[in-house]
């Protein structure tokens, strides 16, 4: 079966540290794959999808990037954090018509 | 202008009421359709997909509208445990991008 795993969990990081979220999927071959930014009390922000490795698209500019250096690997980077990067990010997989979402990263920016 | 629009709410209703939401799509090459449920501080979960013909799964109905743009979910009998913030999804592109509603809570209360 398909799983999906994302760490860590919860992370606080000072303004202006680097980041770096790290997202593998297992039992599944070619998937697209997802980063979300859920606000407090908002909705999901796609923020990067990726068809393919290498293949990274960008929804909204902002102070963050994407790489996918294999199949089932996605990351999550900054390079100086902003305040306004809090938040909880969800990375996700689908084939088809499916999207399976990790268990999350709850990042404070302080 | 949003993909994806749907009332925030709160929704509280008591236990066994029947309680309905909308959700307002923009982008009529949206090709497929699903609600989603999250719980507090947790990962999104695939409730159902959401048919044009709609399609019923237990106390759970859902319905497609495609000449007025809309999606929307009933939830009949509720239950105590049906409290959770209900998100409305699409996708466009050739189903690679899951667009993702800002939620609508519901509280269903004794």
């Amino acid at each position: 079966s398909q799983t999906i795993h994302q760490w860590p969990a919860t992370l606080v990081q000072p303004v202006g540290s680097p980041l770096s979220l790290e997202c593998t999927v297992e039992g599944t071959s070619n998937p697209n794959l997802y980063w979300y930014r859920q606000a407090a009390g908002r909705g999901l922000q796609l923020l990067f999808y990726s068809v393919g490795i290498g293949q990274i698209s960008s929804e909204v500019p902002q102070n963050l990037s994407a790489s996918r250096p294999q199949d089932r690997q996605f990351i999550l980077s900054s390079k100086k954090l902003l305040l306004s990067d809090s938040g909880f990010y969800l990375c996700a997989w689908s084939v088809k018509l499916e999207a399976f979402f990790g268990q999350g990263t709850r990042l404070t920016v302080v | 202008r949003k993909e994806v629009e749907q009332d925030p709410g709160p929704f509280n209703v008591p236990e066994g009421a029947t309680v309905a939401f909308n959700c307002t799509y923009s982008n009529s090459a949206s090709q497929s359709f699903f609600w989603y449920r999250q719980d507090c501080r947790k990962e999104p979960k695939l409730l159902m997909s959401v048919y044009s013909s709609g399609n019923e799964d237990g106390r759970f109905t859902a319905q497609l509208n495609r000449a007025s743009q809309y999606i929307s979910l009933l939830i009949r009998d509720s239950k105590l445990s049906d409290s959770a913030t209900y998100l409305c999804v699409v996708t466009v592109y050739n189903f690679n991008k899951f667009y993702f509603g800002s939620g609508t809570k519901l509280n269903v209360k004794p």
